[in-house]
């Protein structure tokens, strides 16, 4: 158990709606991280957290959005989804910039 | 930018034997972290191995260690005394300054018994 929970485990949904994911980090972490796995783009860094504000940004569409909240806890808001959105998202958080970043279970989102 | 390069979709080994999985890098960057997740069938992502930029010793924890050629450019994973729970996907992984992980594409290793 890495000490990153994420909720919910399975979601399915159908095209054109919107879902949130949680995620909260190890205690004592201050950095949320949030990738996405699907297939075809493999695994994939979406967009970082830092005690609140965002640090960097990766490869996010303008339909996704993230935020991490005064507990540290993280939200990612995917809206209208397609059918490529269908994939495994997975928060990490670290405690250290140049430190290892411990996984969450991940949501496995499908867009159906 | 980042990039990672993991050249065996999938490989066998036998049961208590050891296998190299190869992963090279390309960074521009002087300071950088590499990495080593396992995803065992059930998807989630466990932290195996890190190696910083600027560590003269090779990487070791337990039966993991890192193959770490800086001029090459490589950060192979060996795994020594094969068991059969090391079935999975293994990802190499570098960190770049702002921490963001870029992943390779995966090494598929099925143990044998």
């Amino acid at each position: 158990d890495s000490g990153v929970t994420q909720t919910p485990k399975h979601l399915i949904t159908a095209t054109g709606q919107r879902v949130t994911l949680r995620c909260s980090p190890r205690s004592g972490d201050l950095s949320v991280y949030w990738y996405q796995q699907s297939l075809d783009q493999g695994l994939q860094f979406l967009i970082q957290y830092y005690n609140g504000e965002e640090r960097a940004k990766g490869n996010i569409l303008e339909r996704f959005s993230a935020q991490q909240f005064p507990d540290l806890h993280s939200e990612l808001n995917l809206s209208s989804l397609e059918l490529g959105d269908s994939a495994l998202y997975f928060c990490a958080s670290s405690n250290r910039d140049d430190y290892e970043q411990y996984f969450g279970p991940g949501t496995r989102l499908t867009v159906t | 930018a980042q990039k990672i390069t993991q050249t065996q979709p999938g490989m066998f080994v036998q049961e208590k034997e050891a296998v190299t999985l190869d992963c090279t890098y390309d960074t521009s960057d002087q300071s950088y972290g590499l990495f080593w997740y396992k995803q065992p069938s059930s998807g989630e992502m466990i932290f195996l191995i890190y190696q910083g930029s600027y560590d003269e010793q090779n990487a070791t924890e337990g039966r993991y260690s890192l193959n770490f050629q800086k001029a090459r450019k490589s950060a192979n994973l060996v795994i020594s005394a094969s068991q059969l729970g090391d079935s999975a996907m293994y990802f190499c992984a570098s960190q770049s300054p702002g921490n963001k992980l870029t992943f390779g594409g995966g090494t598929r290793v099925l143990v044998k018994p």
